[in-house]
C-alpha cells in the first residue's frame, strides 16, 4: 500500500524567509500524482499545489513551488517570502493514476512569525 | 468558499444516539468522499461516490452508514458509535474520481461521541 510521510510535525519561519516543508511517499506505480493541501486555522482545506508524477518539470504556483525528486520518491513544497496568512496545517497527498484512494501524511504544522 | 458545504458543523451524541451528517456540493461534480480526521493522524478516506454508486469503502465500520441521494448530497449516517469515533468529519468532492483532479473540501463536522 502507498504511504505517505511528513517527518516534520512542525515548522516555523520567519516572515519573507523561505521555507521548505518535506514529504516522502512509497509506491511501486510508475503514473501517480501529488498533492500539497493547506488547512488554516478553522478554516476548509484548499489545494497549494499538484504534481503529475510523469511530469519532469517542477510545478509552481506563485510563492509555492516544489522540488519532485521521482527516483527518491520526494515531494517536497518550498514557500517563499512567507506571508502571515501561509500559517496553516500543510498535508501532502499521494494518488494512484486511476485509483481512487487518496492518501494523506499526518500534516506539518507551520508557524509564521512577524 | 470553495463550494461545499456541511451541516452540522459541531455535533455531541452519545453512544446510543443516531444522527446524521450531510454534505452538499454545488460545483457540479460527479464525485464525493467522507474523510476522518483524527487529532495526529492522517486523513483517512472513508468512502468514495461516482456518480451516486460507491466505488470504494476502506474497511470502516457498519455503525458509519453513507447514502448519496443524487450527485450533489452525500450523507454519513452514524448510529451506536464509540468515543474513539470523536473527530473531525470532512466531505470533498472533485469532478470524477482519481486521476489528478483536485479535491475541493468541506469545511468538516466536529463529532464527540460521549
Amino acid at each position: 500500500a502507498q504511504t505517505v510521510t511528513q517527518s516534520q510535525p512542525e515548522m516555523s519561519v520567519q516572515e519573507a524567509e523561505t521555507v521548505t516543508l518535506s514529504c516522502t511517499y512509497d509506491t511501486s506505480e510508475s503514473d501517480y500524482y501529488l498533492f500539497w493541501y493547506k488547512q488554516p486555522p478553522s478554516r476548509q482545506m484548499i489545494l497549494v499545489i499538484r504534481q503529475e508524477a510523469y511530469k519532469q518539470q517542477n510545478a509552481t504556483e506563485n510563492r509555492f513551488s516544489v522540488n519532485f525528486q521521482k527516483a527518491a520518491k520526494s515531494f517536497s513544497l518550498k514557500i517563499s517570502d512567507s506571508q502571515l496568512g501561509d500559517a496553516a496545517m500543510y498535508f501532502c497527498a499521494y494518488r494512484g493514476g486511476d485509483n481512487n484512494d487518496m492518501r494523506f501524511g499526518a500534516g506539518t504544522r507551520l508557524t509564521v512569525k512577524p | 468558499e470553495t463550494g461545499v458545504t456541511q451541516t452540522p458543523r459541531h455535533l455531541v451524541m452519545g453512544m446510543t444516539n443516531k444522527k446524521s451528517l450531510k454534505c452538499e456540493q454545488h460545483l457540479g461534480h460527479n464525485a464525493m468522499y467522507w474523510y476522518k480526521q483524527s487529532a495526529k493522524k492522517p486523513l483517512e478516506l472513508m468512502f468514495v461516490y461516482s456518480l451516486e454508486e460507491r466505488v470504494e469503502n476502506n474497511s470502516v465500520p457498519s455503525r458509519f452508514s453513507p447514502e448519496c441521494p443524487n450527485s450533489s448530497h452525500l450523507f454519513l449516517h452514524l448510529h451506536t458509535l464509540q468515543p474513539e469515533d470523536s473527530a473531525l468529519y470532512l466531505c470533498a468532492s472533485s469532478l470524477i474520481p482519481g486521476q489528478g483532479y483536485e479535491q475541493y473540501f468541506g469545511p468538516g463536522t466536529r463529532l464527540t461521541v460521549t
